[in-house]
């Protein structure tokens, strides 16, 4: 079956570099996704990376994904304040049916 | 603005009370979900619909109830509220063609609490 799990927090000076991790157990999945929640709002879709791919560069954004270990990784760099959020790991399985989501990393920015 | 409505925002509900929580897009996407979210669980699938006329469950899909009449519309209701189902509420839509790199769109949420 499928599961993705997730770290619940992170904590990272402004400027760092932020990274999240997650890992999953379906070999099937064909798109790996990061979404960010802000405070009192709904997900947003950040970035996706396709299966056949190692690695996906988007400015700050780098999505690191091995799948021998079925691990995803999403990079920040010269993380800001406003990248202060929930940062959720998703995968799309079952033939393009069916995401399933992590439980969500919450990422705290101290300045 | 393409996107996904709900409503309410938030409602605070007395057990054993009926709730519809609404859900409309105007993207023309075939596939919608609803999911709850809770603290430490993430985000469970309640139920979905894959298009006009048909509903499935999800995860956690007791005590819920789904219609899809239309392509738009996708209406989530408690028939009799209970404590455990206070959470965040989200509706989420899909398109079939671009399903894999576009994801879901979400709404931006209701907040209840059953007390």
């Amino acid at each position: 079956g499928e599961d993705v799990e997730q770290s619940l927090f992170l904590s990272v000076r402004e400027g760092d570099s932020s990274v999240i991790n997650c890992t999953y157990t379906d070999s099937s999945s064909t798109y790996l996704y990061w979404y960010k929640q802000e405070p009192g709002a709904g997900l947003q879709l950040l970035t996706y990376i396709f299966s056949n791919m190692d690695m996906k560069q988007d400015q700050r954004l780098t999505v690191l994904l091995n799948k021998k270990d079925k691990h995803l990784s999403l990079r920040i760099a010269d993380t800001q304040t406003g990248d202060s959020a929930i940062y959720f790991c998703a995968e799309l399985t079952g033939g393009y049916q069916k995401v399933t989501f992590g439980t969500g990393t919450k990422l705290q920015v101290i300045p | 603005i393409a996107g996904i409505t709900q409503a309410p925002t938030s409602q605070i509900l007395a057990a054993g009370r009926r709730m519809t929580l609404r859900c409309t897009q105007d993207m023309r996407h075939n596939a919608m979900y609803w999911y709850r979210q809770d603290l430490g669980l993430g985000l469970r699938l309640i139920h979905y619909s894959n298009t006009a006329g048909t509903t499935g469950k999800g995860e956690v899909p007791d005590g819920y109830s789904v219609s899809r009449a239309n392509t738009d519309d996708f209406p989530l209701t408690l028939a009799s509220a209970v404590p455990s189902q206070t959470s965040v509420y989200f509706c989420a839509s899909s398109d079939d063609r671009d399903r894999g790199p576009r994801g879901y769109t979400f709404g931006s949420g209701t907040r209840l609490t059953v007390v």
